[in-house]
C-alpha cells in the first residue's frame, strides 16, 4: 500500500471563495484520483490527475470548477473554486499502485460551505 | 459508461451470524472488483478483492466470489463481530477509454450484540 495524507482535514468557507485540497503520497505512483463523496453516498469520480497533462475530468465536473495540479508523481492538489453550499463534501484522493488497478484512499477533507 | 447496483443498502444481523452484500455490473470488460469498507468519519479501506480470471477469494473471515456470467460479485463476512459495522462498498474496474473504478451505492452492516 502507500501512506497518503492530505491537507486541510477540514475546512469551513464561505460562498463565493476558493480552497485548495493537497495530497501527497510517500511513493512515486503514476494514477492519483480526486473523488467526492456527499453525506451519506458513494463515492464519485470527479477527475483523474495526471502527470504533466490536463486532468480528466468525469461527466458533471469541469475544470473551471474543480481545477487539479499534478506537478510530479507523488503530489496532486484540488482546487473548488466560486464554492456554495452544494460543495459541502467530503473531498478525497486516491492513488493506484503501479499497473495493479488496486486504489488506496487518503484521510479525505470534509468541506463545509456556508 | 459501468454502472454498479449494490443491495441491500441497510443490513442487520446478530453478533457471529453470516452476512452477504451482492452487487452487479453491467461492463463485460471489468476485470477488476475490490471491496472497501468505510467506518464512520473514516476513509474507505480496501478489504478484500477480486480479478476476473478466479471465481472466489477469501481472506479469513471475509470472501468474496465472482460470476462472470452473470455479471455478479458477493461479500461473504462469516462470524460477524461488532467491528465489522460500517458501509461497505463494492467497485468494479471499468476498462473503456478512460479506465476508472465504479461504485456501488454501499451497504450499511449493522451488527447487534
Amino acid at each position: 500500500s502507500a501512506v497518503i495524507s492530505q491537507k486541510p482535514s477540514r475546512d469551513i468557507c464561505q460562498r463565493g471563495t476558493s480552497l485548495t485540497i493537497q495530497c501527497q503520497v510517500d511513493s512515486q505512483v503514476t494514477m492519483m484520483f480526486w473523488y467526492r463523496q456527499q453525506p451519506g453516498q458513494s463515492l464519485t469520480l470527479i477527475a483523474t490527475a495526471n502527470q504533466g497533462s490536463e486532468a480528466t475530468y468525469e461527466s458533471g465536473f469541469v475544470i473551471d470548477k474543480f481545477p487539479i495540479s499534478r506537478p510530479n508523481l507523488t503530489f496532486s492538489t484540488l482546487t473548488v473554486s466560486n464554492m456554495s453550499p452544494e460543495d459541502s463534501s467530503i473531498y478525497l484522493c486516491s492513488v493506484e499502485i503501479q499497473h495493479t488497478d488496486t486504489q488506496y484512499f487518503g484521510p479525505g477533507t470534509r468541506l463545509t460551505v456556508l | 459508461g459501468e454502472n454498479v447496483e449494490q443491495h441491500p443498502s441497510t443490513l442487520s444481523v446478530q453478533e457471529g451470524d453470516s452476512a452477504v452484500i451482492k452487487c452487479t455490473y453491467s461492463d463485460s470488460a471489468s476485470n477488476y472488483f475490490p471491496w472497501y469498507k468505510q467506518e464512520l468519519g473514516k476513509r474507505p479501506q480496501l478489504i478484500i478483492d477480486i480479478r476476473s480470471n478466479v471465481g472466489e477469494k477469501k481472506d479469513q473471515r471475509i470472501a468474496v466470489t465472482l460470476n462472470k456470467t452473470a455479471k455478479h460479485f458477493s461479500l461473504h463476512i462469516t462470524e460477524t463481530q461488532p467491528e465489522d459495522s460500517a458501509v461497505y462498498f463494492c467497485a468494479a474496474f471499468f476498462t473503456g477509454t478512460a479506465s476508472k473504478l465504479t461504485f456501488g451505492t454501499g451497504t450499511r452492516l449493522q451488527v447487534m450484540l
